[in-house]
């Protein structure tokens, strides 16, 4: 088991550029979710899914859009990247929402120049 | 809206130490109560799921209790050692979002030789 995976583990991107974070699972895991880390804000929700197909916002999704066409996959899409998106991205699932541990993968750490 | 609070934000202490950390939460409706660990530049590694309905849950050295009335969880670290020198991050599921964590900030432990 490669547990949750994210690619990639660094980037720099320019203002307006846009780009896709990538995330994967293989623990056949139904909840998966997308979290920003900031410095003294701790981790925020930016979009999560309870299944294929199914996705909703957080807490922080602007600027931001998800997907959820199989399980495995949860890619987090930066559709005009800005400064304010600096961040470390982290992905997370659970079997299920609610119950069930979270597991996280190591992280994204994008820089917006 | 859920607030997460731990306290302290950093701790240093001699390797052998037992360890007290304190998180608290403003809404006791939640689902579970998790605690992770975040080293620097890393993901989060779960250490302690405890259910709503639970009081404590224990995986070796570290123990974890919950107090849902009170709105208070406390991660205790038994004989410390340098390579428990990490960040913990208390977070709860609430559940008005199915698997939405609210985290709180951290504390910072260093223990040393």
């Amino acid at each position: 088991n490669a547990g949750v995976t994210q690619t990639p583990k660094f980037q720099v991107l320019k203002t307006g550029q846009s780009m896709t974070l990538q995330c994967a699972q293989d623990m056949n895991h139904e909840y998966m979710s997308w979290y920003r880390q900031d410095p003294g804000m701790g981790l925020r929700l930016i979009h999560y899914s309870v299944g294929a197909g199914i996705t909703d916002q957080g807490e922080v999704p602007n600027g931001y859009n998800v997907s959820r066409s199989t399980t495995e996959d949860f890619p987090l899409r930066l559709l005009s990247a800005a400064p304010s998106q600096t961040s470390v991205y982290f992905c997370a699932s659970s079997l299920s929402g609610g119950y069930y541990e979270q597991y996280f993968g190591p992280g994204t750490r994008l820089t917006v120049t | 809206k859920q607030e997460v609070t731990q306290i302290p934000a950093a701790l240093s202490v001699p390797e052998g130490e037992n360890l007290v950390l304190n998180c608290s939460f403003t809404d006791s409706a939640i689902y579970n109560l998790q605690w992770f660990r975040q080293d620097p530049g890393k993901g989060l590694t779960s250490l302690l799921l405890i259910q709503s309905s639970q009081r404590e849950q224990t995986s070796g050295r570290l123990n974890a209790s919950l107090d849902k009335s009170s709105g208070r969880s406390t991660l205790y670290i038994a004989a410390s050692q340098p390579g428990d020198s990490a960040t913990y991050l208390c977070a709860v599921d609430r559940g008005s979002t199915l698997g939405r964590l609210y985290f709180g900030r951290g504390t910072q432990l260093t223990v040393w030789p």
